[in-house]
């Protein structure tokens, strides 16, 4: 089973920083199966990256993801008040197995 | 608009089975993709528990895999979840989720809290 670590556990920033999130996983894993969502208090996770790179549909441009194996990275280049939430990636593995990562929160400073 | 909503018991006792349908309106499942459930134990992370393929083929989480059943109603355009002999470490909030792939998903239900205790 591939396991994702996601660091660091809590960021600290204020509105208009850039924001840098780490996924790594314990194998290396198929971009293409590699996604980020974004969930707020009480609200169902929010599709953001799919594909480690691709944007879902009606995502700002400044939400990026990049990274390969086993490296992945989530991009927020100029932080608005919305975007303080948690964030989590998920990988899909050749065991047919999905697994998230343990989710970092994105909290204003 | 694609749409996803949970249903069923907010409370289930210790050992006995939780069922939950997800109803899905704004796309018909048997036109294809992959349909899952998804779990959050209050205050912490996310959990897979399982998908179906619009054409009824399953995956389960191995952890779960001999506890679940995941099934599809074409006719009602709605999937269900059956975890059976549950105990309080199955408390959780339960999302439906519609993944293009096998490897996300893009449209999910607002989520249910189901609660075991007796």
């Amino acid at each position: 089973e591939i396991v994702l670590t996601q660091s660091p556990g809590t960021l600290s920033l204020s509105p208009g920083e850039r924001a840098t999130l780490s996924c790594r996983a314990s194998q290396s894993v198929s971009s293409s199966y590699l996604a980020w969502y974004q969930q707020k208090p009480g609200q169902a996770p929010r599709l953001l990256i799919y594909g480690a790179s691709s944007r879902a549909t009606g995502i700002p441009d400044r939400f990026s993801g990049s990274g390969s194996g086993t490296d992945f990275t989530l991009t927020i280049s100029r932080l608005e008040p919305e975007d303080f939430a948690v964030y989590y990636c998920q990988q899909y593995g050749s065991s047919l197995l999905n697994t998230f990562g343990q989710g970092t929160k994105l909290e204003i400073k | 608009q694609v749409q996803l909503q949970e249903s069923g018991p907010g409370l289930v006792k210790p050992s006995e089975t939780l069922s939950l349908t997800c109803a899905v309106s704004g796309y018909s499942i048997s036109s294809g993709y992959y349909w899952a459930w998804i779990r959050q134990p209050p205050g912490k992370g996310l959990e897979w528990i399982g998908s179906i393929y619009h054409s009824g083929s399953t995956y389960y989480n191995p952890s779960l895999k001999s506890r679940v059943t995941i099934s599809v109603d074409t006719s009602k355009n709605q999937f269900s979840l059956k975890l059976t002999s549950v105990t309080a470490a199955d408390t959780a909030v339960y999302y439906c989720a519609r993944g293009p792939q096998f490897s996300y998903s893009d449209y999910w239900g607002q989520g249910t809290l189901v609660t075991v205790s007796s």
